[in-house]
């Protein structure tokens, strides 16, 4: 069992539509979740940070954490085409620990 | 400020010879960690490392791969002796020394290899 889990997609919505991108994990020590957006042949981008059971909202973006269930989301309101990338969830143990990646969701937001 | 900075960000090289790959942190980043990225796969810790020192290197393969951050100059990760298996994009990302909003890592545009 992997570590991370996250659905590969593709996922296609509609400009506008809420996209809601998710991610388990197995392990309860992990503490500190982070979702990068990575655009073809580039650098993942941190989008969202945190470190406790909740909400986290930024802009568009809402990060959600389950420290119970060991679930993550992310939510994207008023998606646009320039949404269009694959979303990564990161996830790590402890402040200066190496990050556990998700395999990444390929999301396609169609004008 | 300036980000991540990786160079090169293309490299070619045949089987056999040896791969060098630059990565300046972010000014003020005293952390730096790389990460592989398999075709169609995830990224893949590699290595930890802060000056002169590394920390964790448990995603290293045991042989071909090093890497190193000086006292002075940029992290290199060094593959010698390349294989076909390592093409890949090779991702660099720093951290700062004292991060109080916890572990925000970021990352660099990336080197890809391409062994031929």
């Amino acid at each position: 069992q992997k570590e991370v889990e996250q659905d590969p997609g593709p996922l296609s919505v509609p400009e506008g539509a809420i996209v809601s991108l998710n991610c388990t994990y197995s392990n309860s020590a992990f503490q500190y979740f982070m979702w990068y957006r990575q655009y073809s042949r580039k650098g993942p981008e941190l989008l969202m940070y945190t470190y406790s059971s909740g909400n986290k909202e930024d802009g568009r973006f809402t990060a959600q954490v389950d420290k119970s269930s060991k679930y993550i989301s992310l939510f994207i309101r008023d998606s646009q085409p320039s949404d269009s990338a694959t979303y990564l969830c990161a996830i790590t143990k402890a402040a200066g620990n190496k990050l556990t990646f998700g395999g990444g969701t390929r999301v396609l937001v169609k004008p | 400020n300036a980000g991540v900075m990786q160079n090169p960000r293309h490299l070619v090289r045949r089987r056999g010879q040896e791969a060098r790959l630059r990565c300046s942190p972010m000014k003020g980043h005293s952390h730096v960690y790389w990460y592989r990225q398999l075709p169609e796969e995830g990224l893949k810790f590699m290595v930890y490392l802060q000056k002169e020192n590394i920390i964790d290197e448990s995603g290293m393969p045991k042989e071909r791969f090093s890497a190193e951050f000086p006292k002075e100059g940029p992290s290199i990760l060094r593959i010698q002796q390349v294989v076909r298996g390592d093409s890949a994009a090779y991702f660099c990302a720093s951290s700062p020394d004292r991060d109080i909003l916890g572990n925000t890592i970021y990352f660099g545009e990336g080197s890809w290899l391409t062994v031929v």
